[in-house]
């Protein structure tokens, strides 16, 4: 079965870090594009950031430019998001997602991690 | 960025009704469109994807339709399931933008 899943998450003070880990299995990692994608409470989605499936393609939604670093490691099929410098806005489910295939959207889905952030 | 804007927002409907759902981007997008459907608690499932190609699984009572700014979703006959908030999405290019949502109530 093709899944993913997040973990990482809690609850952490403003200017705070956190690393958020995915870990995928039943598909070939490295040949796949991962993204994050978060969700406020109450709100809609919002994409964050994505990598290429050699970790050389990288992007990032402009307001956690400088502070947010996402990374891989294709031996361990895994998928980082390392948060430094958190603020409230930050505040959100963080879900893992998979490039479906080709240009395709996004699928499958974790269930989320939840990141609160609050002094 | 690409703005992506959805309407209406809220939609009540009744099981049975056919309802459509209109997804505007601000610049031409192509085909390169998903839309998304999340129920409470739940993460989002893809339910169709480069505008109207229905991923596999998803009940054929989903379509899409539509290219460059102007896409639609409908659901032929609303099923219980089916009441939930549905999300488009563009990745015709980075940043990766969804728009607001809209909500599938009951009526």
């Amino acid at each position: 079965e093709v899944q993913v899943v997040e973990s990482g998450g809690g609850l952490v003070k403003p200017g705070g870090s956190l690393r958020l880990s995915c870990a995928a299995s039943g598909f070939t990692f490295s040949s796949y594009t991962m993204n994050w994608v978060r969700q406020a409470p109450g709100k809609g989605l919002e994409w964050v950031s994505s990598i290429s499936g050699g970790g050389d393609y990288i992007y990032y939604t402009e307001s956690v430019k400088g502070r947010f670093t996402i990374s891989r490691d294709n031996a361990k099929s895994s998928l980082y998001l390392q948060m430094n410098s958190l603020r409230l806005d930050d505040t959100a489910i963080y879900y893992c997602a998979r490039v479906h295939s080709g240009y395709s959207g996004f699928a499958p889905w974790g269930q989320g991690t939840l990141v609160t952030v609050s002094s | 960025d690409i703005q992506m804007t959805q309407s209406p927002s809220t939609l009540s409907a009744s099981v049975g009704d056919r309802v459509t759902i209109t997804c505007r981007a601000s610049q031409n997008i192509i085909i390169w469109l998903a839309w998304y459907q999340q129920r409470p608690g739940k993460a989002p499932k893809l339910l169709i994807y480069k505008a109207s190609t229905l991923e596999s699984g998803v009940s054929s009572r989903f379509s899409g339709t539509g290219s460059e700014t102007e896409f639609t979703l409908s659901i032929s006959s609303l099923q219980p399931d089916d009441f939930a908030t549905y999300y488009c999405q563009q990745y015709n290019s980075y940043p990766y933008t969804f728009g607001q949502g809209t909500k599938v109530e009951i009526k």
